[in-house]
């Protein structure tokens, strides 16, 4: 496999920010994207970064150290929605997509 | 447009009965996947396609066959079911790959029971 490891679940206040970590291994790298999945939904698209440094979309940003194989999902300014299941992955040498197991995030009030 | 439409939504079958779980995309999308997630975890790869005619397998295939007769159409058959095969299933398609996001269907909840 890919070995991507990201933690299982954290917990935050609303209007905090939390930063989900993600680390990989770094042979064959051709990217790494972010999903967000709520319960009972299918996964949508976050980001998606190939280059280092911080890429930021409104409230969430992902940055990226291909070097380290190390990559983090920025989440600020939480709001209740952003409750769900967020899942690192990153194509193999072939293409396919692998996923790691995904962070719960839990925003309280 | 419709995007990646799967059916069924939930189904609930015995132990050694054979379904098949179907996907269609109208997107003209040449890479089609199959991924399975069961509770608390990731996704993983039982099969793929990267176009007409041509099908692999992914990490989880046994168990499972595929057939690609269409660009549309990926179904995705399970013969003599077993109840480690309970998971929510989700088709997927991409134009290419590697550092194209996926467009995923809805998912099917199915229970081997």
């Amino acid at each position: 496999g890919q070995n991507i490891d990201q933690p299982t679940e954290m917990t935050a206040t609303e209007g905090a920010i939390v930063q989900i970590n993600c680390t990989y291994q770094t042979s064959g790298f051709n990217g790494l994207f972010w999903y967000q999945q709520h319960a009972g939904e299918a996964p949508t698209f976050l980001s998606y970064n190939v280059l280092d440094g911080l890429e930021e979309k409104g409230r969430f940003s992902s940055f990226l150290s291909r070097s380290k194989g190390y990559s983090y999902l920025l989440l600020k300014e939480l709001q209740m929605k952003d409750s769900a299941s967020y899942l690192c992955a990153r194509p193999d040498s072939w293409g396919k997509l692998q996923f790691g197991a995904g962070t719960q995030v839990v925003v309280t009030p | 447009n419709a995007g990646v439409t799967q059916t069924p939504k939930f189904r609930i079958l015995k132990i050694g009965q054979s379904m098949t779980l179907q996907c269609a995309q109208d997107m003209n999308h040449n890479y089609m996947y199959w991924y399975r997630q069961d509770p608390g975890m990731g996704l993983k790869l039982i099969y793929y396609s990267v176009g007409a005619g041509i099908t692999d397998k992914g990490e989880v295939p046994n168990g499972y066959n595929v057939s690609r007769s269409t660009t549309e159409d990926f179904p995705l058959r399970l013969e003599l079911a077993a109840p480690s095969q309970t998971s929510v299933y989700f088709c997927a398609s991409t134009p290419g790959h590697t550092n194209e996001k996926l467009f995923f269907g809805s998912g099917t909840q199915l229970s081997v029971l």
